[in-house]
């Protein structure tokens, strides 16, 4: 069965950083491309971006609001997914969710960020 | 940047068909999925590549793509069917990827 657990949400402020992961199981994660996606408290879901297996490349594509604020990276040796936040901003304020491959199958259960002052 | 464009709502009667388009100008050489999302839940894939079902979808589920309009139907909508619906594509480059901003289906 495919699992996807986020965590590391949380509270932080305006500027502040914040790092996500993902644990994967039930798939041969280094073998997946993997996305993130995020949906504001009451809106849309909203692509944030995706990464590549190694064996095509391991490379990123970003959504223009968070491309040079946010890296998403890999683990395959612990199946984890990260997204790595920087100089966050009011609105990035959403439920998170990491999804399979770029057009997400499986999704996690998302985990809540909150930029407050 | 490249935008998806969809209904705010569309309410129909039980049994009745449901209709949810979504416009985009890459539409024509780009797939277009659909997800469902219930309230509080995480969403569902219900179409992908256009017009394909993933297994546990119900056949009333179908999907289709002309020019720049993308599709999804639900042919004889039940009231567990009430969602918000998501169309998802790539622009033309097929690196940057959307979502259109959802439709609320009632159905009542």
């Amino acid at each position: 069965e495919v699992q996807l657990v986020e965590s590391g949400g949380g509270f932080v402020k305006p500027g502040g950083s914040l790092r996500l992961s993902c644990a994967a199981s039930g798939f041969t994660f280094s073998n997946a491309w993997m996305s993130w996606v995020r949906q504001a408290p009451g809106k849309g879901l909203e692509w944030i971006g995706r990464i590549r297996s190694k064996s095509d490349g391991g490379t990123t594509d970003y959504a223009a609001p968070v491309k040079g604020r946010f890296t998403i990276s890999r683990d395959d040796s612990k199946n984890t997914l990260y997204l790595q936040m920087s100089s966050l901003k009011l609105e990035d304020t959403a439920v998170y969710y990491c999804t399979t491959g770029t057009v997400g199958l499986y999704w996690g259960q998302g985990t809540l960020v909150t930029v407050s002052s | 940047s490249y935008e998806l464009t969809q209904p705010p709502s569309v309410s129909v009667s039980p049994g009745q068909t449901a209709r949810i388009t979504c416009s985009g100008d890459a539409l024509p050489k780009k797939y277009a999925y659909w997800y469902q999302q219930k309230s509080g839940q995480a969403p569902v894939l219900v179409i992908h590549e256009d017009t394909k079902r993933p297994s546990g979808i119900p056949e009333r589920f179908s999907g289709s793509s002309s020019g720049t309009m993308a599709t999804l139907t639900i042919s004889g909508a039940q009231v567990e069917d009430e969602a918000d619906y998501y169309c998802y594509s790539a622009d033309s480059s097929g690196n940057l990827w959307v979502f259109g901003g959802g439709t609320k289906l009632t159905v009542l």
